[in-house]
């Protein structure tokens, strides 16, 4: 059972445009949504995070926005610069059953921004 | 660099084996994940050790072990292993032992299992 799902798979943006990528998720126990990059060879690295008390989270180029009754996520890179190519995830957690649980994935964005 | 220090970088071994990953989480923090990597599950979040305790169990096979030790470092045993536990194992970190604490990931161990 896949609780995070994130489109597209792979994205080409241009250098200076928007990249946009979207998670749905299922489980109405979470209440912390991050965003990861990963870059070959490395580790994921936190980049921005969100709780659903708010709709929009901005930190520079980077925007989360958050539809909590169609639980539904979104990140959005601006003016999209070729250092920002790598792979990006979507995640989850929240505490069910009063212990704390582990992040939940999405499948991962591959992002290409051509020069 | 996270401060997460994973070893070995990478381990091929093959089916019906027993191996073990060692992690060092960033000075400290009291807290290790272990997650798992391959392309066809994404990234699975596998356990949780806080403070040398269990915290939160996710798709760990029973196959699979862990533990973290005084030190605070922590170790991943997999046994009778087989060819599908291919994959990238990343160990990470935080202060805390809420998943809400940012998590540091290390560099990752690549097993390769023949």
């Amino acid at each position: 059972q896949q609780q995070v799902k994130q489109s597209p798979q792979s994205l080409i943006v241009q250098k200076g445009g928007i990249s946009i990528i979207n998670c749905a998720y299922e489980n109405t126990a979470f209440d912390y949504f991050p965003w990861y990059q990963q870059f070959p060879g490395k580790g994921p690295a936190l980049l921005i995070a969100i709780r659903p008390d708010v709709s929009e989270k901005k930190e520079g180029r980077f925007t989360i926005s958050f539809n909590k009754s169609a639980k539904q996520f979104s990140l959005h890179i601006m003016d999209s610069q070729p250092g920002d190519s790598a792979t990006y995830f979507c995640a989850a957690t929240g505490n069910s059953g009063g212990g704390a649980d582990g992040l939940t994935f999405g499948k991962g964005t591959h992002l290409i921004i051509q020069p | 660099d996270s401060g997460v220090t994973q070893t070995p970088k990478h381990l091929i071994t093959a089916t019906g084996q027993r191996v073990t990953l060692r992690c060092s989480p960033r000075s400290g923090d009291l807290s290790v994940y272990w997650y798992q990597q391959s392309l066809d599950q994404g990234l699975q979040f596998l356990i949780q050790y806080y403070n040398g305790e269990e915290r939160a169990k996710g798709n760990i096979l029973e196959r699979f072990s862990a533990q973290q030790f005084p030190d605070l470092h922590s170790e991943l045993n997999l046994s009778s292993l087989e060819l599908g536990d291919s994959a990238l194992y990343f160990c990470a970190s935080s202060s805390g032992g809420s998943s809400y604490n940012e998590q540091f990931f290390g560099p990752g161990t690549r097993l390769t299992v023949l």
